[in-house]
């Protein structure tokens, strides 16, 4: 099955940029999401498409995906940036929908 | 506003059932595939299963298939998770969520605030 390898922590200092990555064999072929979840909540949409960005979400947020990475950018961090983040994505050939196994972003 | 609401979780013994369900509004409902996902104390997004649209089509998780059934009500607006001979490892937070695929990407637009089910003698 398809895996996606995600750094378990990222600390960042209040107005520096958080970047996380999300490993997979060719993932730049594919589609990745990502998702933000804060404790106790569902997870939220926070770039779709490798690098869409839903509305209601800053443009703070950005993302990339090249090669065996995909890569998750968060400029100017805030406090409340602080959550968990998931990469994910559909693994056409095997019909198989595959999470990252989630990074915690710390703000120091 | 797309609501999606889980219910039917708790607290239950090895070997036995539960049934969750999820009640949607906002959208329409029968014109979306739909999935559960579920996330162990602690760790990441594992997903379950999903039905499509008419519920003519289910496809489960390897560690689920034979144990679980996916279904679902369109004239209830309502999405059901039926889940048999239940282990420890089952214990987790399930969401029900709506899925947006194109050709090229299924994306986890909407999610329940999800429901607990704790598996324990």
């Amino acid at each position: 099955s398809y895996v996606l390898t995600q750094p378990p922590s990222v600390s960042v200092a209040p107005g520096q940029t958080a970047r996380i990555t999300c490993g997979g064999n060719n993932i730049g072929s594919k589609n990745v999401n990502w998702y933000q979840q804060k404790p106790g909540q569902a997870p939220v949409v926070v770039v779709s498409a490798d690098s869409d960005r839903p509305s209601g979400i800053p443009e703070r947020f950005s993302g990339s995906n090249s090669g065996n990475t995909a890569t998750l950018t968060i400029s100017r961090v805030e406090g409340g940036d602080e959550a968990d983040y998931y990469c994910q994505v559909w693994d056409r050939g095997r019909d198989q929908y595959v999470f990252g196994s989630g990074t915690t972003v710390s703000v120091l | 506003q797309v609501q999606l609401v889980e219910s039917g979780g708790g607290v239950v013994r090895p070997g036995r059932s539960l049934r969750l369900s999820c009640a949607a509004s906002g959208f329409t409902f029968s014109s979306y595939a739909m999935h559960w996902v579920r996330q162990a104390p602690g760790k990441s997004l594992d997903w379950v299963a999903l039905t499509s649209y008419d519920g003519s089509e289910k496809f489960y998780a390897d560690s689920v298939k034979g144990r679980f059934a996916i279904s679902r009500d369109n004239s209830k607006n309502t999405l059901y998770l039926q889940m048999s001979s239940l282990r420890r490892d089952d214990t987790a937070v399930y969401y029900c969520v709506r899925v947006d695929c194109t050709i090229t990407n299924c994306l986890f637009d909407y999610w329940g605030q999800g429901t607990l089910v704790t598996v324990s003698s």
